[in-house]
């Protein structure tokens, strides 16, 4: 079946860049996600790529997509305190017809000043 | 943006009582609702998909006779836990989505914590 994984945690100092990796199983997946998720809060789409894409920029936001190896990253440029939350990885399997979406784990992302 | 609201957002029962969420798109008719599970610091877990007027399509190992979903509107699903026990305590996020755009994007609701005592 379909799986998405990343690690855990990310720990960052305010300015620089933070990276979060994530590995996926499905090969026939369509879309990938980043989610941003704020204590207590519902999920937040920040971007998305499609399958047939290497790089998206959106502002902060460059996300990289490595199909052969199923890898996608989200790299968030000048990190601010406002940045703080779990980010979640997440795909459209490619038999899937009605938008499901499966989610990674979530990476808790820290700022330290 | 697109909203989606819940409610409650926090709910305390007792066990053995049974407990309506609401999901409601408030400026977009949503074709297809989603229900979502989340343990503490662990990921979402696909409970069921919705469509307005048809039975809700349940994951594998999701009790439907537990958790009751009615997609009465375009505009609203609801989730109903009956007979809850303190292990069904958890956040439960509804997502809603709209044919058109490619991909067809979810927005989420806040959350309703569930506490079961």
């Amino acid at each position: 079946g379909e799986d998405v994984e990343q690690s855990l945690f990310l720990s960052v100092r305010e300015g620089d860049s933070s990276v979060i990796n994530c590995t996926y199983t499905d090969s026939s997946s369509t879309y990938l996600y980043w989610y941003k998720q704020e204590p207590g809060a519902g999920l937040q789409l920040l971007t998305y790529i499609f399958s047939n894409m290497d790089m998206k920029q959106d502002q902060r936001l460059t996300v990289l997509l490595n199909k052969k190896d199923k890898h996608l990253s989200l790299r968030i440029a000048d990190t601010q305190t406002g940045d703080s939350a779990i980010y979640f990885c997440a795909e459209t399997p490619g038999y899937s017809s009605a938008s499901k979406i499966i989610f990674g784990s979530g990476t808790r992302l820290s700022i330290r000043p | 943006g697109a909203v989606v609201s819940q409610h409650p957002s926090r709910v305390i029962c007792k066990s053995g009582t049974s407990v309506k969420i609401e999901c409601r798109s408030l400026d977009f008719q949503a074709t297809t609702m989603f229900w979502y599970r989340q343990f503490p610091k662990q990921s979402l877990m696909l409970m069921a998909t919705s469509n307005e007027g048809s039975k809700a399509t349940y994951e594998q190992g999701v009790e439907k006779d537990k958790f009751l979903i009615n997609h009465a509107s375009l505009t609203l699903s609801t989730l109903t836990v009956t007979s809850a026990h303190p292990e069904d305590s958890s956040f439960y996020i509804c997502s809603a989505t709209s044919s058109g755009g490619a991909p067809d994007t979810q927005y989420f609701g806040p959350g309703t914590r569930l506490t079961v005592l």
